[in-house]
């Protein structure tokens, strides 16, 4: 199946914690992004990469770190987790965004519950 | 800053009705906005995206509009089903490869 796919689906863990969440996307698309979906539903970019290349930063604390190790992966890592982290992530992907033709996809999201 | 707003945050409607989903924009700037489902559990689904050219856009039951100089676009769904049952999310994209969300419309189509 052609997609964007998350693991793991859900993620429970005590605070203080280091995990990591993958993402690996086969649509042949150049840009990956990471966003978090809140307790109000309310979902926020955090980042975006094209081609391996950080190119968006929201305000997101130090202890998320994006890795991109090729185009078709972007993993999430989260040092020292918080009660606040726990929310729904979701991965996504779109061709270069150049002008309004490019569309996002997104994939089924991890919910990561913080003890 | 963008900012984006969907009216109503909740809808129940019976089964075989037709309904409109609001979304507004605070700055029209947009290079597209689409239109996402999500699914109790589940991922997001796009369901129509407008270029900001275009004024609408149709698939199925569903229809579309941009009026990108009021900052409005509504979700138009013909003859409802509990099918249809869902948060029904729009988002603008606006410089460089940035979606900004908005609060959503939770939809139930009842039997």
């Amino acid at each position: 199946d052609t997609a964007v796919s998350q693991t793991p689906k859900y993620l429970v863990t005590q605070m203080g914690n280091d995990k990591s969440i993958k993402c690996e996307q086969n649509l042949g698309h150049d840009t990956m992004y990471w966003y978090k979906q809140d307790s109000k539903k309310f979902l926020k970019i955090m980042f975006s990469y094209n081609n391996k290349e950080l190119i968006i930063n929201e305000t997101v604390p130090n202890r998320f770190s994006p890795k991109s190790p090729d185009k078709a992966h972007l993993n999430l890592h989260i040092n020292s987790l918080e009660l606040g982290d726990s929310a729904v992530y979701f991965c996504a992907s779109s061709l270069v965004p150049t002008g309004p033709f490019y569309e996002q996809y997104f994939g089924p999201g991890t919910r990561l519950t913080v003890t | 800053k963008q900012e984006v707003t969907q009216i109503p945050a909740a809808l129940s409607v019976p089964e075989g009705e037709n309904l409109v989903l609001n979304c507004s924009f605070t700055d029209s700037a947009i290079y597209n906005l689409q239109w996402f489902r999500q699914d109790p559990g589940k991922g997001l689904t796009s369901l129509l995206l407008i270029q900001s050219s275009q004024r609408e856009q149709t698939s199925g039951r569903l229809n579309a509009s941009l009026d990108k100089s009021s900052g409005r676009s509504t979700l138009y769904i013909a003859a409802s089903q509990p099918g249809d049952s869902a948060t029904y999310l729009c988002a603008v994209s606006g410089g460089g490869n940035k979606l900004t969300f908005g609060t959503g419309t939770q939809l139930k189509v009842e039997l």
